[in-house]
């Protein structure tokens, strides 16, 4: 039963435009919600996280958006690197004091050059 | 500062044997965590460890494997007798506090012939 669900699997974007990746999650209880960037054969490196207090957060070319009544968020990457072709996994927590992050299955984002 | 330490990068063990993965977290870092990948999933949590602690081992399978973190040197997961299903990408990954962001390592690659 994924309680974290990526729904696409790969996503393709020409150099410059607007990366979008969506994630819905089923546990009413997450309140703590990350992205990973992972490069095959490397671990998971962290990009941004948000807070359920919070709608949206903001880091250089990345932006966190989370609705809470639908149970979706999105990251939204402009402009769109070649570099940032990688999957993509979003992941979720009951709470920050806890450690069991729940990942979804994760979506390959190839950027067009 | 070195990230979060992996060995081996790679092991093949034939069923039945035992597997031994080595995790050396950042420094400054008292928390462990350990994930797996099976192919073209999304990480799974096993299991959560503080020095000479587990927290939570809530992902953790019943039998054959174990986690420990002592209190000096590396976080070591053990699977014994191991069968083709443990083949996976097994990730640890550290922080500094439980609400603190989990620093990945590059991960250990297993393969049971």
């Amino acid at each position: 039963d994924q309680q974290v669900k990526q729904n696409s699997p790969s996503l393709s974007v020409q150099e410059g435009r607007i990366s979008i990746l969506n994630c819905d999650y089923t546990n009413s209880m997450f309140d703590y919600f990350l992205w990973y960037k992972k490069y095959p054969a490397e671990g998971p490196t962290f990009l941004i996280s948000i807070s359920s207090i919070k709608d949206k957060n903001e880091d250089g070319r990345f932006t966190v958006f989370l609705n809470k009544s639908a149970k979706h968020l999105s990251l939204h990457i402009v402009p769109s690197q070649p570099g940032d072709s990688a999957v993509y996994f979003c992941a979720a927590s009951m709470s920050r004091s806890q450690g069991n992050l729940i990942f979804g299955k994760g979506t390959k984002l190839s950027v067009k050059p | 500062n070195a990230g979060v330490m992996q060995n081996p990068r790679h092991l093949v063990r034939r069923r039945g044997q035992e597997a031994r993965l080595r995790c050396s977290p950042m420094k400054g870092h008292s928390h462990v965590y350990w994930y797996r990948q099976l192919p073209e999933e999304g990480l799974k949590f096993m299991v959560y460890l503080q020095k000479e602690n587990i927290i939570d081992e809530s992902g953790m399978p019943k039998e054959r494997f174990s986690a420990e973190f002592p209190k000096e040197g590396p976080s070591i997961l053990r699977i014994q007798q191991v069968v083709r299903g443990d083949s996976a990408a097994y990730f640890c990954a550290s922080s500094r506090g439980v609400e603190e962001t989990q620093y990945f390592g590059p991960g250990t690659r297993l393969l049971v012939l």
